[in-house]
């Protein structure tokens, strides 16, 4: 599958802080899903989108995707010790398995 | 509890020497994935079962061969393992029907980590 860029690759916060991860594309995605992978553990689905100009919120965690389905975020507010991990977006699925972004390591400073 | 399970978690296996990694699922999901995933990189895909059909991705070594003898149960079978073959190597099940969402969550297991010497 084609590749999807994912910035930063490294974020360091102070606990309380935002935090923001984005993933671009450089053509139209049918659907954008995000991971989130604790250190030694493995990937846990978040959410899926589909739907051009889509926000969807989890709590403190918030998912856009972009009006012309190339771009996706995800944003947490005030950041705890407990959203330690790598944060994936990904491509795909289905039947056709999922493309990976390079993910955004997530570093909380008590 | 409906689950992705991996056996073993940790496998040492020297140079060359064929290792076979299991994956099972209570899930009933008809697609059974294999990721391989390097320290601090994002997981891979290797190759996907779609019921009885395989899908190898184009860039997959033939060294890594899989099989899915029935829903429940897929391997991943390294016929002779490199240095470069150490890896987390994870297993996911997802569901995809004939009509409804294109695509569905995966459900990943807890990986089993291929250290070769």
């Amino acid at each position: 599958g084609q590749q999807v860029m994912q910035i930063p690759q490294y974020q360091h916060v102070q606990e309380g802080e935002d935090f923001t991860t984005y993933c671009n594309s450089s053509t139209t995605l049918s659907n954008i899903q995000w991971y989130k992978q604790r250190p030694g553990g493995h990937p846990v689905f978040l959410i899926q989108l589909v739907k051009s100009g889509e926000v969807k919120k989890q709590k403190r965690l918030t998912f856009q995707f972009g009006e012309a389905k190339k771009n996706s975020s995800l944003h947490i507010t005030a950041t705890q010790t407990t959203d330690v991990g790598t944060y994936f977006c990904a491509r795909g699925g289905g039947a056709d398995g999922l493309t990976f972004g390079k993910g955004t390591h997530l570093i909380i400073q008590p | 509890d409906a689950m992705v399970i991996q056996n073993p978690r940790y496998q040492v296996t020297q140079f060359g020497k064929p290792v076979t990694l299991s994956c099972s699922q209570t899930l009933n999901h008809n697609v059974m994935y294999w990721y391989q995933q390097k320290s601090s990189q994002a997981p891979k895909l290797l190759f996907h079962y779609y019921d009885k059909d395989f899908n190898n991705e184009a860039d997959t070594p033939d060294n890594f061969q899989s099989r899915r003898p029935n829903t429940s149960f897929c391997f991943l079978d390294i016929r002779s393992p490199g240095l470069g073959d150490a890896a987390m190597y994870l297993c996911a099940t997802s569901r995809k029907g004939t009509s409804g969402p294109a695509y569905n969550e995966q459900f990943f297991g807890p990986g089993t980590r291929l250290t070769v010497l």
